[in-house]
């Protein structure tokens, strides 16, 4: 069955420094996500990325954070001068299509701790 | 603000019994109603989702109730297993734009 998969699983780095975190989504998917969630906390909508450019995006994503579709499978965030409270687990999602069948399908997670 | 308010937070059901998680929502645009399942270390899985031009839908022994005028959804889950313990997200969604409820945490004690 074809899955999303993230990586690297577990992400260190210290604080003011730039992470990169992948994902591959799945093949015929069209729309991509990212969210994150703090440890014990709600998962959070980061954006969505439809046809090379963002669609969507919240609060949280500020300008320290960017998302790319450098080819035909991977999908990254980037996030610059890392801070403390960008620790997280960051999930990448895809789905096909939007509205009614608009089911997302989540990778495992990359933990992020920004030190 | 868009927002989904979850409750409770946590809730211990006996096997054989009932679960019932509550959900509401605020932005009158979100079309899209979703609830995740989650196990630790794993990342969310779509259970069962239902949009607002119906009020219930059931997938076996998983129900979402839905009321549009009241801005709520609920999720019941019958005959409730110890392999159903995990965190169990609401969500509500328009324009790829998701937003989720802060979960609650299920525990079915054997």
């Amino acid at each position: 069955e074809p899955e999303v998969t993230q990586t690297p699983s577990h992400q260190v780095t210290q604080m003011g420094q730039e992470v990169i975190l992948r994902c591959v989504p799945i093949s015929n998917h069209l729309y991509f996500y990212w969210y994150r969630q703090i440890l014990g906390q709600k998962v959070e909508f980061l954006v969505s990325f439809y046809n090379n450019e963002i669609s969507e995006k919240s609060e949280i994503f500020d300008d320290r954070f960017s998302v790319e579709r450098p080819d035909g499978s991977n999908f990254t965030l980037k996030i610059r001068s890392t801070k403390l409270e960008d620790s997280a687990m960051y999930f990448c999602a895809s789905s096909h299509g939007r509205s009614l069948y608009n089911e997302q399908f989540f990778g495992p997670g990359t933990r992020l701790t920004v030190l | 603000q868009q927002q989904v308010k979850q409750s409770p937070q946590s809730l211990i059901v006996q096997k054989g019994g009932i679960s019932i998680i509550n959900c509401a929502y605020e932005n009158t645009a979100f079309d899209y109603f979703p609830w995740y399942q989650q196990f630790p270390g794993k990342g969310p899985a779509l259970l069962i989702a239902i949009r607002p031009d119906v009020s219930e839908k059931k997938e076996g022994r998983f129900t979402i109730s839905f009321n549009k005028s009241a801005k709520q959804f609920s999720l019941h889950i019958m005959d409730s297993q110890p392999g159903d313990s995990a965190t169990y997200f609401c969500a509500a969604s328009s324009n790829n734009d998701m937003r989720f409820g802060a979960g609650t945490r299920l525990t079915v004690k054997p």
